[in-house]
């Protein structure tokens, strides 16, 4: 059963800082993706990584996929309150047509 | 082109009455997905529909709970006698082909069983 975890799970963080959000997952996937979660509201799609080595920016976050060590990363630069949510990544199983995701990291950016 | 829409936006239960949500996917897609969403949890993958077809029911609980995606219309996901334990947001999402392209959700239901 492939297995999903983030860390961290709560992350509370100064406005301008940067810092790193991990996905580690369990066996074998070649699709990762990034959402982004605001309280009582739907899922925004961020990224979608597809292969190792992946990297795709969108304004002051950047996600990484490493597919051998089955890792990817969110990384915040120079974080401004705007940002604070909760953000999933999830993985498709190989073979299959489904998601999993992970707990989900609260993110919240103190002015 | 709308997105995709759930409705009702939240519904109110009580034990052992039924809960219908209804997801219509947008225009063009014919791939549609449910997922369950317990309080301060990750989403878990419920059910995966074509139209008029069931493609993978794993997540599904093997009672009370059934989903369809008709030719015409939404697609349901039906939840028969519910419990305390049903309560969640229930959120539904859809695609042109399956998982090769993006994944779009809606803004879910919020289920509250007393």
């Amino acid at each position: 059963e492939l297995k999903v975890e983030q860390n961290p799970l709560f992350l509370s963080m100064q406005e301008g800082k940067n810092y790193t959000i991990y996905c580690n997952y369990s066996t074998t996937s070649d699709r990762l993706y990034w959402y982004r979660q605001d309280p009582g509201k739907s899922l925004e799609s961020l990224f979608v990584l597809l292969s190792n080595g992946a990297v795709k920016q969108e304004g002051r976050l950047m996600a990484s996929l490493d597919t051998k060590a089955r890792l990817s990363t969110l990384h915040i630069t120079a974080a401004v309150h705007d940002l604070s949510a909760t953000y999933f990544c999830a993985v498709v199983i190989q073979g299959a047509q489904k998601l999993v995701f992970g707990q989900g990291t609260r993110l919240t950016i103190n002015p | 082109n709308a997105g995709v829409m759930q409705n009702p936006r939240h519904l109110v239960r009580r034990r052992g009455q039924e809960a219908r949500l209804r997801c219509s996917p947008m225009k063009g897609h014919s791939h549609v997905y449910w997922y369950r969403q317990l309080p301060e949890e990750g989403l878990k993958f419920m059910v995966y529909l074509q139209k008029e077809n069931i493609i993978d029911e794993s997540g599904m609980p093997k009672e009370r709970f059934s989903a369809e995606f008709p030719k015409e219309g939404p697609s349901i996901l039906r939840i028969q006698q519910v419990v305390r334990g049903d309560s969640a947001a229930y959120f539904c999402a859809s695609s042109r082909s399956g998982l090769n392209e993006k994944l779009f959700f809606g803004s879910g239901t919020q289920l509250s069983v007393l």
